[in-house]
């Protein structure tokens, strides 16, 4: 069975800190996406990273694919309130028409 | 541009009545389709997913059952709801493994549906 974990689970910070999510897997995936859910609303694509070592940045949001495409981190650059949701990671798997969901990152930053 | 429906955005039943949730795609033809299940606050459990018209594959034993019975058309049922059942329902779609040619990993969320079973 394919796992993605997610850590840390919960992380609150204070505006303009910098904080890195992690979602590591023991099983290779052919792409692995990011994205942000508020409450009561379903997920938004932040990003797809396919290629292993991948780096893709999206204003403060830098996220990298790790070189044997079992891992991913995202980092996020002087955190805003506007930052606040859960952050969740998923991978689809070669061959496949599914997709793993990590466990999510609740995140909150305080103004 | 793909736009993605779910409707009702909120439901409350009771145990032992029956259900049905239905999600549109528009803009796209051919779409992947899923139903997830989100627990309060966590990750998504896929419970169907389909690649095209009456080809339904059910990901965990449970008391749901899918249909397509159209390409943009997918719809949740249950006979007989348990309490088990409440939970935050999201309809997905993606393009497939191949679109146009080229590689499509992207997978679009709709809104969500609140469902409480009482």
């Amino acid at each position: 069975t394919q796992l993605l974990e997610q850590s840390p689970q919960f992380l609150s910070i204070q505006e303009g800190e910098n904080l890195t999510v992690y979602c590591n897997s023991s099983s290779v995936f052919s792409s692995l996406q990011w994205y942000r859910q508020e409450p009561g609303e379903g997920p938004v694509l932040l990003v797809t990273v396919v290629t292993g070592g991948e780096v893709k940045k999206l204003k403060r949001l830098t996220f990298q694919f790790g070189d044997a495409r079992k891992d991913s981190s995202l980092h996020i650059t002087a955190a805003q309130p506007g930052d606040t949701g859960l952050y969740l990671c998923a991978g689809a798997a070669s061959g496949t028409y599914k997709y793993i969901f990590g466990t999510g990152t609740r995140l909150k930053v305080l103004a | 541009s793909q736009t993605i429906h779910q409707w009702p955005a909120t439901l409350v039943q009771p145990v032992g009545s029956p259900l049905s949730l239905e999600c549109t795609v528009e803009g796209t033809s051919n779409p992947n389709l899923y139903w997830y299940r989100q627990a309060a606050g966590r990750g998504l459990q896929l419970l169907f997913y389909s690649v095209g018209i009456g080809q339904i594959s059910s990901e965990v034993p449970q008391n749901l059952s899918a249909s397509r019975p159209q390409d943009r058309q997918f719809i949740l049922s249950s006979k007989k709801l348990l309490l088990s059942d409440s939970g935050f329902y999201l309809c997905a779609w993606s393009g497939g493994l191949w679109t146009s040619g080229s590689v499509s990993y992207e997978q679009y969320f709709g809104p969500g549906t609140r469902l409480t079973v009482t």
